[in-house]
């Protein structure tokens, strides 16, 4: 199956501050998934992107699909408190069989 | 979601000793999972279901089983518990578009 890998692993940021998190793959994508995970909670969907050079905006997040859809981001701007948890991308036929990027852990200072 | 509901919540077993986690919903979705979180590792795949009498491996597989009793059940067993089976167990459903996850079962293996 596809495989991607997501950086960074952990990111701490001061509130206020820009955050973003990769998802790579050495292969084309069919499509890419944003899911968010509050902490002692599920994963919940944010996203899906599925076209070349795509750019989806929600309020403060911005994700991106690369023009090769080899990767893609997500982007806060200006984090809040409410941002922290541990954001995950992936990839499968739709949401089938989704792979997951193993995640990255935001943490906000105040 | 609360339409996505696991039990128990939280499970403490011994080593080699069968335990059963469940999961229900109530979103009349065809498609059900497993998944497997372990910190810094992500979500990984352990079965899937694509109906009542389709069944398939996920990545880890090995040491699980899982029955899916009608489209709004699917459960999945550990047949004889080791300590490595410590872990975060979600369930999932999914429309064409998203996952749905349910609230999680932490399990620890003694």
């Amino acid at each position: 199956g596809q495989q991607v890998m997501q950086i960074p692993q952990y990111q701490h940021v001061q509130e206020g501050e820009d955050f973003t998190t990769y998802c790579n793959s050495s292969t084309t994508l069919s499509n890419i998934q944003w899911y968010k995970q509050r902490p002692g909670g599920h994963p919940v969907f944010l996203i899906q992107l599925v076209k070349s050079g795509e750019v989806k905006k929600q309020k403060r997040l911005t994700f991106q699909f690369g023009e090769a859809k080899k990767n893609s981001s997500l982007h806060i701007t200006a984090t809040q408190t409410t941002d922290v948890g541990t954001y995950f991308c992936g990839t499968g036929a739709g949401s089938y069989q989704l792979t997951f990027g193993k995640g990255t852990k935001l943490s906000v200072i105040p | 979601d609360a339409d996505v509901t696991q039990t128990p919540r939280n499970r403490i077993t011994k080593t080699g000793k069968r335990i059963m986690l469940e999961c229900s919903q109530t979103k009349g979705h065809d498609r059900m999972y497993w998944y497997r979180q372990d910190p810094g590792l992500g979500l990984q795949l352990i079965y899937y279901s694509f109906d009542v009498k389709d069944i398939n491996k996920g990545e880890i597989s090995d040491g699980y089983s899982v029955s899916r009793q009608a489209q709004a059940k699917f459960s999945l067993s550990l047949e004889s518990a080791i300590p490595n089976q410590t872990a975060l167990y979600f369930c999932a459903t999914s429309d064409t578009i998203k996952q749905y996850f349910g609230p999680g079962t932490r399990l620890t293996v003694t």
